[in-house]
């Protein structure tokens, strides 16, 4: 059974780099897939922040794309986010997710981490 | 302003049918790009409810189904249960922006 756990700083200052790390259990991330984050600003829906494969290949949402880089360490199953020069409307709860199973634009997340929350706030 | 369109909120009693509707484009439901949906319940992580439009992973109940009618798809849920009071999400890609679209979100009250 795939299981993802979040982690990382949950207080930042404007300005400063968010960088999160997700940890897969159950599977290894270098068999296929790929692998997802996706977060939601409190009282609010979800965005997809972008994906990347197990060889390393990336995709983005184009209105986060110029700060967001995604990377993957298949030798510790993990893989993570940064996002720069944060503000506060990158407060939200952050997820991982596993993103499949076809490659294509038919996949869908599943399962998810629980989330991490992230607070920007001088 | 979201990719995907979806009512901000639903109700119904308990027993009863409800519906949610997801609207896309011709760049994304339209063009063929299939449709997801996610129960988030509250205070808890989202979860993959139906897949490929119709298809339910193994552990949820008969009572949801999903369609699709051009280009727009639906959730359904029947026989309401007070457990099912959640937020809602509708999921696809869009080729004009080369990646995943959520709708945003439906918030379902049971009476």
């Amino acid at each position: 059974q795939v299981q993802l756990q979040e982690s990382g700083p949950g207080l930042l200052k404007p300005s400063e780099t968010l960088s999160l790390t997700c940890a897969v259990s159950g599977y290894s991330i270098s068999s296929d897939y790929q692998w997802g984050w996706i977060r939601q600003p409190p009282g609010k829906g979800l965005q997809w922040i972008g994906s990347i494969s197990r060889t390393g290949i990336t995709s983005y949402n184009p209105s986060l794309q110029s700060r967001v880089t995604i990377s993957i360490d298949t030798s510790k199953n993990q893989f993570s986010l940064k996002v720069t020069s944060v503000t506060a409307a990158d407060t939200a709860v952050y997820y991982c997710a596993t993103y499949g199973p076809y490659a294509s634009g038919n996949d869908w997340f599943h399962p998810w981490g629980l989330g991490t929350l992230v607070t920007v706030s001088s | 302003q979201s990719v995907l369109t979806q009512p901000p909120s639903v109700s119904g009693a308990p027993g009863q049918r409800v519906t949610i509707s997801c609207t896309g484009s011709s760049f994304n439901i339209g063009a063929g790009y299939h449709v997801h949906w996610y129960q988030q319940l509250p205070g808890a992580a989202p979860k993959l409810l139906i897949y490929a439009y119709t298809n339910r992973p193994s552990g949820v109940p008969d009572r949801f189904s999903g369609s699709k009618s051009g280009t727009s798809a639906s959730l359904a849920i029947t026989g309401l249960q007070a457990e099912d009071e959640a937020d809602y999400y509708c999921q696809s890609y869009d080729n004009s922006l080369s990646g995943s679209v959520f709708g945003g979100g439906t918030k379902l009250t049971v009476l």
